[in-house]
C-alpha cells in the first residue's frame, strides 16, 4: 500500500514558465512533508518542507501548498530554469526521530 | 546541512557474498537511518541505526539480511548479507537532528550483484 503517490512519472516544461509537482498521501498522522530533487548518481537534495499546520511555504523560486483535507501537495517552482531538470521526489514524516515515506518521484524536463 | 560521505560509491559483487557500506558524517547528528532505492521505485526505509544499541528495522528487514552498526554519533555502517540478484538497488545514508524535520542525504552506493 502505496502512502506517498507521484501520480506523473515524467513533466515537461518550457523555461521560464511555472513547474507544478503534486503529490497525494493517505495516512493522516503524517505531521510535515518534504520535497527533494535528485541528480542522477547523486544522493536526494533536500530543497522544502511544510508542517502539517501550515498550507503554504514559500523559500525563493520554490512554493509548497498543502491542502489537508484533500491529502495533497504541491511543489511549484517559478520561473523554471535548464538547472532544475531532475527528479523530484515527495516525502512525508510523522517526525524528525522517524524515517520519511516516499514517493516514485517526478521526472521534470526543462525545455529551452 | 552535513557533509555526508558514503563510501564505496558502487560495487558489483557475486551472489552469496557481503558488502559493507560506510557513511561518515562531519558533525554529530542524533539520527541516521539507511533506505533503498531498487530500480524505478521510490526510496524506502530500511532501518534506524540506533547508538550504541541495535537497529529498529522496518516491515521487511530483518538483521540477519541488513546488520546495522552505529558505534558513535557520526558514523554508521550498513552490510548487505548474502547478496542476491534481487539486492541490485542504491543504498542511501540519511542523517538528521530528532528536534528537526530535514533529513539529508549521502550521495548513495550502487550495488550490482551478478
Amino acid at each position: 500500500d502505496q502512502q506517498v503517490k507521484q501520480n506523473s512519472p515524467s513533466l515537461s516544461v518550457q523555461e521560464g514558465r511555472i513547474s507544478i509537482l503534486n503529490c497525494d498521501y493517505t495516512n493522516s498522522m503524517f505531521d510535515y512533508f518534504l520535497w527533494y530533487k535528485k541528480y542522477p548518481a547523486e544522493g536526494p537534495t533536500f530543497l522544502i518542507s511544510i508542517s502539517s499546520i501550515k498550507d503554504k511555504n514559500e523559500d525563493g523560486r520554490f512554493t509548497v501548498f498543502l491542502n489537508k483535507s484533500a491529502k495533497h501537495l504541491s511543489l511549484h517552482i517559478v520561473p523554471s530554469q535548464p538547472g532544475d531538470s531532475a527528479v523530484y521526489f515527495c516525502a512525508a514524516g510523522g517526525g524528525g526521530a522517524d524515517g520519511l515515506t516516499f514517493g516514485k518521484g517526478t521526472h521534470l524536463i526543462i525545455q529551452p | 546541512s552535513a557533509v555526508i560521505s558514503q563510501k564505496p560509491s558502487r560495487d558489483i559483487c557475486q551472489r552469496g557474498t557481503s558488502l559493507t557500506i560506510q557513511c561518515q558524517v562531519d558533525s554529530q547528528v542524533t539520527m541516521m537511518f539507511w533506505y533503498r532505492q531498487q530500480p524505478g521505485q521510490s526510496l524506502t526505509l530500511i532501518a534506524t541505526a540506533n547508538q550504541g544499541s541495535e537497529a529498529t528495522y522496518e516491515s521487511g528487514f530483518v538483521i540477519d539480511k541488513f546488520p546495522i552498526s552505529r558505534p558513535n554519533l557520526t558514523f554508521s555502517t550498513l552490510t548487505v548479507s548474502n547478496m542476491s540478484p534481487e539486492d541490485s538497488s542504491i543504498y542511501l545514508c540519511s542523517v538528521g537532528q530528532a528536534e528537526n524535520t530535514e533529513a539529508f542525504f549521502g550521495q548513495g552506493t550502487r550495488l550490482t550483484v551478478v
